[in-house]
């Protein structure tokens, strides 16, 4: 079934460990996102990439990386993570010839 | 930038019609959606809009007045499973499809 694939569902990590969530489609989308959701606050954009080998930041970057090495894989890697950064993360993707953006499961994080 | 603004909650009795306002300001504006997102799952797409109008699709409505920067979803003929979030979001070029989103509106249907 076609479709963007997030993992791991959900993590308890300690701080200032490492962690990278992955995320796949196999739609051939040229962009690709991450938004993380708190309550209260919504989807916020942390990076996105418009098209492979290419990323940019959004609202809330800090502390997180990206790399688009291929058409079908956009990771998202926390360096050191922190607290603050437990949230649920959601990747996305999309392209001129969809109006949507089609979302993935989700990943639950909580740092302790 | 941009600002979305959208109630945070609202509640309506099953059968009934509930109408979730959103207004937005945005430097570029490429069209709006509108997501349903039930609870410990991820957005689905409802609705799209990118010219001044209605959109109707089933029970539900969407409409846009890009001179006052103002949309509304219709939910009509109110069902239990209705209950959920539902999010505004704007897209701002055509050259860019990121999408900023608002806080959501929680919707409670009671019976």
């Amino acid at each position: 079934i076609a479709g963007i694939t997030q993992a791991p569902t959900s993590q308890i990590l300690a701080a200032g460990r490492r962690m990278t969530l992955r995320c796949t489609q196999d739609m051939r989308h040229n962009a690709m996102y991450w938004y993380r959701q708190d309550l209260g606050l919504g989807l916020r954009l942390i990076h996105y990439s418009n098209t492979a080998g290419t990323t940019g930041k959004g609202e809330v970057p800090d502390g997180y990386s990206v790399s688009r090495a291929n058409t079908d894989d956009f990771p998202l890697t926390l360096a050191s993570a922190v607290p603050s950064q437990t949230s649920v993360y959601f990747c996305a993707s999309s392209d001129s010839l969809s109006t949507e953006a089609f979302f993935g499961q989700g990943t639950r994080l909580t740092v302790v | 930038g941009q600002n979305i603004d959208q109630p945070t909650e609202m509640t309506a009795t099953e059968g009934a019609i509930v109408q979730i306002n959103c207004t937005y300001q945005t430097s570029g504006f490429n069209g709006l959606f509108w997501y349903q997102q039930h609870a410990g799952e991820a957005p689905t797409f409802l609705s799209y809009n990118v010219l001044d109008g209605l959109e109707e699709k089933g029970r539900f409505s969407s409409f846009l007045s890009r001179s006052k920067g103002y949309s509304y979803l219709l939910l009509k003929e109110l069902q239990m499973k209705d209950s959920a979030s539902y999010l505004c979001a704007v897209r701002h070029r055509s050259n860019d499809y990121k999408l900023s989103f608002g806080a959501g509106t929680t919707v409670t249907v009671r019976a």
